[in-house]
């Protein structure tokens, strides 16, 4: 199986700071990754796919990068209402697997 | 509008079983691969099991195999999870989720969740 390791767990930054979180696969992926983005209380949301790739509707502060076994999501200018726990996770094979999450917080 | 809806969770004892079902609606429901999530209280997600548009094509995680069973009816735009031989560590809230037919094998879209309890 591949395991997904995030980094880090939780980040506390400013509003309109850049904060950047990795993921990082156990074996080479391409480009088969995901983000999601899951509120307190709420089910998760996709934010990012093939690694690199966002739809109509995500703002455009998310964007994501990387390839092979290491990938970045960054916001580059946080909201509070970017205050949520993010998750990557890998569509490469299956069991599809998902990072531990990282919880971002406003300072 | 797509919809999601996840209805069948509840309180069940160990070793009990129990049917999740997901109505879907605003999309061409066999057009789509689908997927269910669980997520245990307080921790990650982890992917249950995957079902092609068709429903010839199924996988499980380690952690269900041989006692779950996901299933489809495209007629009735439905999703199902049959659990069997339920333990504590199902506990947990799970998602129906969308993986849309352009090969990037994401989830675009997720239900809001039913609760399953596992406790006697």
């Amino acid at each position: 199986d591949i395991q997904m390791t995030q980094s880090p767990s939780s980040v506390s930054a400013s509003v309109g700071d850049r904060v950047t979180i990795t993921c990082r696969a156990s074996q080479g992926i391409g480009s088969w990754l995901a983000w999601y983005q899951q509120k307190p209380g709420k089910a998760p949301e996709f934010l990012i796919y093939a690694a690199s790739s966002s739809q109509s509707g995500v703002p455009s502060r998310f964007s994501g990068s990387g390839s092979g076994t290491d990938f970045t999501l960054t916001i580059s200018s946080l909201q509070p209402e970017d205050v949520a726990t993010y998750y990557c996770q890998q569509v490469n094979s299956f069991p599809l697997t998902f990072g531990g999450g990282t919880k971002v917080e406003i300072k | 509008e797509v919809q999601l809806v996840e209805s069948g969770g509840g309180l069940v004892q160990p070793g009990g079983s129990l049917r999740l079902s997901c109505a879907a609606s605003g999309f061409i429901f066999s057009n789509y691969e689908m997927n269910w999530v669980r997520q245990a209280p307080g921790k990650g997600l982890e992917w249950v099991s995957y079902i092609s548009s068709g429903g010839t094509t199924i996988y499980y995680a380690d952690s269900v195999k041989g006692r779950f069973t996901i299933s489809r009816d495209n007629a009735k735009n439905s999703l199902y999870l049959q659990m069997n031989s339920l333990r504590a560590e199902d506990t947990a809230v799970y998602y129906c989720a969308r993986d849309p037919p352009t090969g990037t094998a994401h989830f675009d879209y997720w239900g809001q969740g039913t609760l399953v309890t596992v406790s006697s």
